[in-house]
């Protein structure tokens, strides 16, 4: 079935340093790939997505790279900052009618020390 | 434009109960998606609802059902609750672009 594998669960960074989150999933027909980031109480929400015709995106300190023949895609977070600590989920889906189904990885906690 | 919003936000209920949660989407929006939300299992899709139809449908028992009216807003129903059922419920709204946009939750405890 559908499946999204992500590492690592928990990760701890010193400000300023860079940090990289990764997932894999099973779905080949999946083209869609958004990653969330849900602070404490707080709803998810969407912090940059790619879609399958694109191999890397970029929004300032943030980035995603996909590599679609090994079914890979990464967040790349750089200059951390204390208020980047969060926990992200990384998620795939098919465009178009199935949009609207994500399939989230399991989360990974983030922890930028000052 | 308003945010999603999710009526109520907190429930307690218990066990044998039956529950209706809200989701009022993005002004525009006609995609309404759920999400359960637990510690153990992470965010699990429930179903999504598109233009009062649902269109795609998660692993869950059929205990868990929804509907979505004329206006794009969704309900979801749980009924006979279980312990195991206390969770947060997160729904989804999704516009022309694909991206789905969080709603803040209701938060059920199932006693």
């Amino acid at each position: 079935g559908e499946n999204v594998e992500q590492h690592p669960s928990t990760l701890s960074v010193q400000e300023g340093d860079s940090a990289v989150i990764k997932c894999t999933y099973s779905d080949s027909a999946s083209n869609y790939f958004p990653w969330y980031k849900q602070e404490l109480g707080k709803r998810p929400q969407l912090i940059i997505d790619i879609r399958s015709n694109v191999g890397e995106k970029k929004d300032q300190r943030i980035a995603v790279t996909l590599n679609k023949t090994a079914k890979h895609f990464s967040l790349h977070i750089t200059e951390t900052q204390p208020e980047d600590s969060a926990v992200y989920f990384c998620a795939a889906s098919r465009l178009g009618g199935n949009t609207g189904k994500l399939i989230f990885g399991q989360g990974t906690t983030l922890q930028v020390k000052p | 434009k308003a945010g999603v919003t999710q009526t109520p936000r907190y429930l307690i209920k218990t066990r044998g109960q039956q529950v209706t949660l809200s989701c009022s989407p993005i002004s525009g929006h006609r995609s309404v998606s759920w999400y359960q939300q637990t510690p153990g299992q992470g965010l699990q899709f429930l179903f999504e609802y598109f233009s009062e139809t649902q269109r795609n449908k998660g692993n869950f028992p059929g205990r868990f059902s929804g509907r979505q009216f004329s206006n794009s807003r969704s309900e979801m129903n749980v009924s006979t609750l279980e312990l195991g059922d206390s969770a947060l419920y997160l729904c989804a709204s999704g516009g022309g672009y694909n991206e789905q946009f969080f709603g803040p939750g209701t938060r059920l405890t199932v006693l």
